[in-house]
């Protein structure tokens, strides 16, 4: 099945230590997005790629960077995790950019920071 | 700017009907709305454009009131299955502005 995949599922990081979470797709979408979701929160955009356009939305802290080095891949690197960065990520994709496109999410990194 | 839910959450017994809505303050161009049940990902019901196109799930129903910018969904004859938070997006142009989730609305469905 066609599927948005993100590993690790559960990740645990320590203060101020890089990390990085990937996200793959077999649906072959022009666009991927990361969203940011705390508890009980709506999911927050972090980013969005349309193919290689990189799109950065403006609150989003420079702590964060993404890569996208081919269609099926993007990662999102916290350069120095805080404890405020604690959250689940989520990645989606989608077959075009513009308000017709749905969304398709992956089951999301969860991640904890000691 | 982030569109308005409501209510916050409902509780339905299997059988009953329940609406919920999402309005913005501003003019909008399309809303969609995804459900996230506890520890998944959100999963795509439907998108209702301006001009009446909409495109979605089957068995959920929904309305776009252009004019006051708020939409409406419908879910009838609730199943179990139903539980899970219900999140509209909005967006407010034709181009390419990402969507803008609410808050979402907890709907739990007992037996």
């Amino acid at each position: 099945d066609a599927m948005v995949i993100q590993n690790p599922r559960y990740q645990v990081t320590q203060f101020g230590k890089p990390v990085t979470l990937s996200c793959s797709q077999t649906l072959n979408h022009n666009v991927m997005y990361w969203y940011q979701q705390k508890s009980s929160q709506a999911p927050k955009l972090l980013f969005h790629y349309y193919d290689k356009d990189f799109n950065n939305e403006a609150d989003t802290p420079d702590n964060f960077q993404s890569r996208r080095p081919n269609t099926s891949f993007c990662f999102l690197d916290i350069r120095s995790p805080g404890l405020g960065d604690a959250a689940m990520y989520l990645c989606a994709t989608s077959p075009g950019r513009g308000p017709a496109y749905e969304q398709y999410f992956g089951p999301g990194t969860r991640l904890t920071v000691t | 700017q982030q569109p308005v839910q409501s209510p916050q959450a409902v509780i339905l017994r299997e059988g009953e009907d329940a609406v919920i809505n999402c309005s913005s303050s501003k003019a909008l161009y399309s809303v969609h709305w995804y459900r996230q049940k506890h520890g998944e990902a959100p999963v795509f019901l439907m998108i209702l454009l301006k001009g009446g196109e909409q495109k979605g799930h089957e068995k959920i129903s929904a309305s776009f009131n252009e004019k006051k910018q708020q939409s409406s969904l419908y879910l009838t004859a609730s199943q179990l299955s139903y539980s899970g938070t219900y999140f509209c997006g909005t967006n407010r142009g034709s181009g390419n502005t990402p969507l803008v989730f609410g808050k979402g609305t907890r709907l739990s469905v007992i037996a």
